[in-house]
């Protein structure tokens, strides 16, 4: 089962430069994030969906963008990357409510950016 | 204000004992789960432990409990029999109402296990 892979793991930027953070699930998960963390501090949440062109802000949205075209997929752009958006991030997928379970996030291993 | 809240940034166990992590919560909405989340330094997420708001007794799972104790708002988490493989970073999370599942979390317990 691979469940929620995100892609890369590692990524060094620059200054203004943009990327696309990958996050795919074969969960079939309608409900999918994205947070971060930064160094010795908890995950604040991003952006999140509760299906295939649905998106919302989370806590710290400002210089990100996502879209949801699909419920596999979720990636989240980063539009002129400042030194302030290195952290690692995770991308998570949960089932909706009402379908039995606890709602506990399965999340990805992480990507760890950098920029310089 | 904090709506979780970790006040213990770094315990220290022998191994085997038993350790608690404090966590305590601030929410009005009367529907709300709690969760324990460990990371090792491999950095992955590792889901624990669930509490419901409506659940009449305290979760369990292995050697993991949830100490829940509502009217003080507080879910502590307790390791019994404690292993060097527990030495981790350990995160409370809350999830309040039923809606977008949103988690917020605490800023995390640093564990060492000592031999």
């Amino acid at each position: 089962n691979a469940g929620v892979t995100q892609t890369p793991k590692f990524r060094i930027l620059k200054i203004g430069q943009s990327m696309t953070l990958q996050c795919t699930q074969d969960m079939n998960h309608n409900y999918m994030y994205w947070y971060r963390q930064d160094p010795g501090m908890g995950l604040k949440l991003i952006y999140y969906s509760v299906g295939a062109g649905i998106t919302d802000k989370g806590e710290v949205p400002n210089g990100y963008n996502v879209s949801r075209s699909t419920t596999e997929d979720f990636p989240l752009r980063l539009e002129l990357a400042a030194p302030s958006q290195t952290s690692v991030y995770f991308c998570a997928s949960t089932v909706s409510p009402g379908q039995g379970d606890t709602g506990e996030l399965f999340f990805g291993e992480g990507s760890r950016l950098t920029v310089l | 204000a904090q709506k979780i809240t970790q006040t213990q940034p770094g315990m220290f166990v022998q191994e085997k004992e038993a350790v608690t992590l404090d966590c305590t919560y601030d929410t009005s909405d009367p529907s709300y789960g709690l969760f324990w989340y460990k990371q090792p330094s491999s950095g992955e997420m590792i889901f624990l432990i669930y509490q419901g708001s409506y659940d009449q007794q305290n979760a369990t799972e292995g050697r993991y409990s949830l100490n829940f104790q509502k009217a003080r708002k507080s879910a502590n988490l307790v390791i019994s029999a404690s292993q060097l493989g527990d030495s981790a970073m350990y995160f409370c999370a809350m999830r309040e109402g039923q809606g977008a599942q949103k988690l917020v979390f605490g800023q995390g317990t640093r564990l060492t296990i000592n031999p």
